[in-house]
Formats: C-alpha cells, sequence, structure tokens
C-alpha cells in the first residue's frame, strides 16, 4: 500500500540553524500539507500546496519557514532559523484528486537546543 | 476558524467493551469528518471518516455518527481489543481547507 515517507525521522540542530525536512508524498497525489505537534499538543496545521504553489497557511507559518517541491517526488519543508519553540513532531500530508483524504507520514522529530 | 473540542481526554475499557470519543466542531460549513489513529511514534493513521451528507458510518468495528444540527459527531469502538490502545483524533475540514484536529483522546484497552 502507498504511503508518505519523511526523512529524518529525528533531527536535533542548535537554535539559529536551518533546517530541511523532507517528505515524499503518495505518488499520484496532488495536494501535499505540513502540520506540526508540538509534544502532547493537538495537530496543528502549516501550510497547503497545490500546483507548485502555497494554496493556504496559518499564523504559524511565518517568514522562516518556506515549503518546495523541487521535483517530481520529494516535497520539503525548511525553516531558516530555528527557534527553542520549533521543537515539535513534524508531519508531511498528501491527497489525491478528492482531496478529502489526507494521509500522514511517520514524522520528523525536530529538537532545538 | 473552525474549533473541534474532544472528549474524553483519557478512556481506559476492558478488553471487548466498546469505547466511545466525542467531538464537537464550530463552523457549520465544515462538511468532512475524518478520525485517526495514533501509535506511539508514528504519524496519524486515518482509519475511518465521514461526510456532512450522511449521519452514520460503520467499517467492521467502528463506526462514525454525525450530528449536523448538534454540530457533534463520535467514534465508536465495540468489542475492543489490546491492539485498539492508542490515541485518537478527530478533525473537522470546510471543503478544500485544512484539518482542524481535537486534542485527541488516549484509548487503553485492558486485556
Amino acid at each position: 500500500e502507498p504511503e508518505v515517507t519523511q526523512t529524518p525521522s529525528h533531527q536535533v540542530t542548535q537554535m539559529g540553524q536551518e533546517v530541511i525536512l523532507r517528505c515524499v508524498p503518495i505518488s499520484n497525489h496532488l495536494y501535499f500539507y505540513w502540520y506540526r505537534q508540538i509534544l502532547g499538543q493537538k495537530v496543528e496545521f502549516l501550510v497547503s500546496f497545490y500546483n507548485n504553489e502555497i494554496s493556504e497557511k496559518s499564523e504559524i507559518f511565518d517568514d522562516q519557514f518556506s515549503v518546495e517541491r523541487p521535483d517530481g517526488s520529494n516535497f520539503t519543508l525548511k525553516i531558516r532559523s530555528t527557534k527553542l519553540e520549533d521543537s515539535a513532531m513534524y508531519f508531511c500530508a498528501s491527497a489525491g484528486g478528492g482531496r478529502d483524504e489526507q494521509y500522514f507520514g511517520p514524522g520528523t522529530r525536530l529538537t532545538v537546543t | 476558524g473552525e474549533n473541534v473540542e474532544q472528549h474524553p481526554s483519557t478512556l481506559s475499557v476492558q478488553e471487548g467493551d466498546s469505547a466511545v470519543i466525542k467531538c464537537t466542531y464550530s463552523d457549520s460549513a465544515s462538511n468532512y469528518f475524518p478520525w485517526y489513529k495514533q501509535e506511539l511514534g508514528k504519524g496519524p493513521q486515518l482509519i475511518i471518516d465521514i461526510r456532512s451528507n450522511v449521519g452514520e458510518k460503520k467499517d467492521q468495528r467502528i463506526a462514525v455518527t454525525l450530528n449536523k444540527t448538534a454540530k457533534h459527531f463520535s467514534l465508536h469502538i465495540t468489542e475492543t481489543q489490546p491492539e485498539d490502545s492508542a490515541v485518537y483524533f478527530c478533525a473537522a475540514k470546510a471543503g478544500a481547507n485544512n484539518l482542524f484536529f481535537g486534542t485527541g483522546t488516549r484509548l487503553t484497552v485492558i486485556p
């Protein structure tokens, strides 16, 4: 069964450093998302991406964040200058043409020290 | 924006008993309501969903009900098994927008 994959599973970085989180969505999906989950809290929407552009973003997704689909398979989230409060699980999700059902990857645990 | 509330935050049941998790939403435009199961160290897994044009949907031991008038929906798990132990999240979505998640319910099934 096709699934969303994410790398790395765990990323430790120092405050102020740039990180890139990588995702490979399900191959025939058209809609891509990033969510985050701070430990013990609910999953929060960051950004959605369709047709090579951002379609929606939340207040969390400020100028420090960017997304890119550099080729036909990868979808990346970049945080330019990490802050302690960026520590969280980051989940990538994708959806097909019907776009309701979103399938999540296993997540990347980002720890900012 | 949408606000999804979920109760209870923790739920313990004996193996074989039923479990019910309830959610409410605020945006009457929401029309898609998925439920996700999250096991330790894994991403949320879509287990069942319901759209606003139906009131109930069932898939083997799990079922979801939706009351649009009251803006609430529930997950029902019957004949619970230890492998059902996980955190369950409800979510709501209006049209093409993103998902808004509830705060999660940690279900423990006691053998």
